[in-house]
């Protein structure tokens, strides 16, 4: 079975504050993604990763920055964490050559900013 | 206008009923399609890939409809345990692949 972990399942802090959220998987995958899932706009991706050391803007990149130095771990920074920034963040990823593209997600993590 | 629009619902609907959700894509250069369910206050999980010849799944059926832009997925008989928000996915190649989710339909099923 694919496992997909986050760091935390809830996470509270304070405007202003520096924000890591981190991803682990254990399926060797190349492809990781970083989303946020908002009531009645559903999951908007926030970067992906393709390799290790790269990384590709998604959607809703503004406020966040990421990192991949191992092939197993993407992590989510909010450099300086604001109020429009709470929300429930998913991590998923998905191996290169899965014809079907599935994509396998982590709990996520909850996160309130105040 | 949402690129993957699908009607937010609720859907409620008593045990053994059939029900069909809709989803509608305006990128024609969509290429991949899936429903995923996601279980409240849990991540998303794939339910089934969507062809043009349609596929079934149990009581699960899904179709494409490419020359209207759409995909249906139908549930027949009804269990408690569908309760959930059933997410449309569609991945389009345009200079590289993208994956947009729909914002989801939520689906009660009541004894």
């Amino acid at each position: 079975d694919v496992k997909v972990t986050q760091s935390s399942r809830y996470l509270v802090k304070r405007t202003g504050e520096k924000v890591f959220l981190e991803c682990v998987q254990d399926m060797d995958h190349e492809n990781m993604f970083w989303y946020r899932q908002d009531p009645g706009l559903g999951l908007r991706l926030i970067y992906f990763s393709y390799d290790v050391k790269m990384k590709e803007k998604g959607d809703i990149p503004e406020g966040y920055s990421v990192s991949r130095e191992k092939k197993e771990r993407f992590s989510l920074i909010l450099e300086s964490a604001s109020t429009n920034q709470t929300s429930m963040y998913l991590c998923a990823s998905s191996g290169q050559f899965n014809p079907s593209y599935e994509q396998y997600f982590g709990p996520g993590t909850r996160l309130t900013v105040t | 206008r949402k690129e993957v629009e699908q009607d937010p619902g609720p859907f409620n609907v008593p045990e053994g009923a059939t029900v069909a959700f809709n989803c509608t894509y305006s990128n024609s250069a969509s290429q991949s399609f899936f429903w995923y369910r996601q279980d409240c206050r849990k991540e998303p999980k794939l339910l089934m890939s969507v062809y043009s010849s349609g596929n079934e799944d149990g009581r699960f059926t899904a179709q494409l409809n490419r020359a209207s832009q759409y995909i249906s997925l139908l549930i027949r008989d009804s269990k408690l345990s569908d309760s959930a928000t059933y997410l449309c996915v569609v991945i389009r190649n345009t200079g590289g692949f993208k994956t947009i989710f729909g914002a989801g339909t939520r689906l009660f099923v009541k004894a």
